[in-house]
């Protein structure tokens, strides 16, 4: 059974930083891509960053390019989100999700989410 | 970047009835969309892939269709379960509709 867990997330300052993990077991991590998904109090979702399981590319959102860093080690089927200069605008519950086996970017299993809360 | 645009942002309808949520892309994206299901306070659920793929254990009254910037999410016959959020997204570079919500009538 594929399980995906989020952890890591918290109350943080404007402008502090957190690092979100997401743990994977149920399927061979390293052969399939992970993204962050997130999604702010009564919004849409939104895509924030992902990562290939083979090469390690990775591609983000203009809204946390610079800011965040999505990472991953095969070793321990898990997948990080660094948050640095966090934002008000972050707040949101964050999502990682996991590709399905067919070509193209589509998400197959999500974890619980975890919430994530900048404020002063 | 591709953008996604929904209609209706919300649709009130009945058990039984047909239900039709529409999906825009800014650009040509071919077949590379999917549609997911969210209720309240869980995560999203993969329902169609590939504009028309019918994910593996949905109930086959969902469907997708469309090519190139339309796409149409349909439900053919609304059960109780389906009262939810619904939302497009492009393959990739992701990105996401606003989203749909199917409320009761």
């Amino acid at each position: 059974e594929v399980q995906l867990l989020e952890s890591g997330g918290g109350l943080v300052q404007p402008g502090g930083s957190l690092r979100l993990s997401c743990a994977a077991s149920g399927f061979t991590f390293s052969t399939y891509a992970m993204s962050w998904v997130r999604q702010a109090p009564g919004k849409g979702l939104e895509w924030v960053s992902d990562i290939s399981g083979t090469n390690g590319n990775t591609n983000y959102a203009d809204s946390v390019k610079g800011r965040f860093t999505i990472s991953r080690d095969n070793s321990k089927s898990t997948v990080y989100l660094q948050m640095n200069s966090l934002r008000a605008e972050d707040t949101a519950v964050y999502y990682c999700a996991k590709d399905h086996r067919v070509p193209g970017r589509y998400f197959d299993y999500w974890g619980q989410g975890t919430q994530v809360t900048v404020s002063s | 970047d591709i953008q996604m645009t929904q209609s209706p942002s919300s649709v009130s309808a009945s058990v039984g009835d047909r239900v039709t949520i529409t999906c825009r892309a800014s650009q040509d994206i071919s077949s590379w969309l999917a549609w997911y299901q969210q209720k309240p306070g869980k995560a999203p659920k993969l329902l169609i892939y590939g504009a028309s793929n019918l994910q593996s254990g949905v109930p086959s009254r969902f469907s997708g269709s469309g090519s190139g910037t339309d796409f149409t999410l349909t439900i053919s016959s609304l059960q109780p379960e389906d009262f939810a959020t619904y939302y497009c997204q492009h393959s990739f570079p992701s990105a996401f509709g606003g989203g749909t919500k199917v409320e009761i009538k």
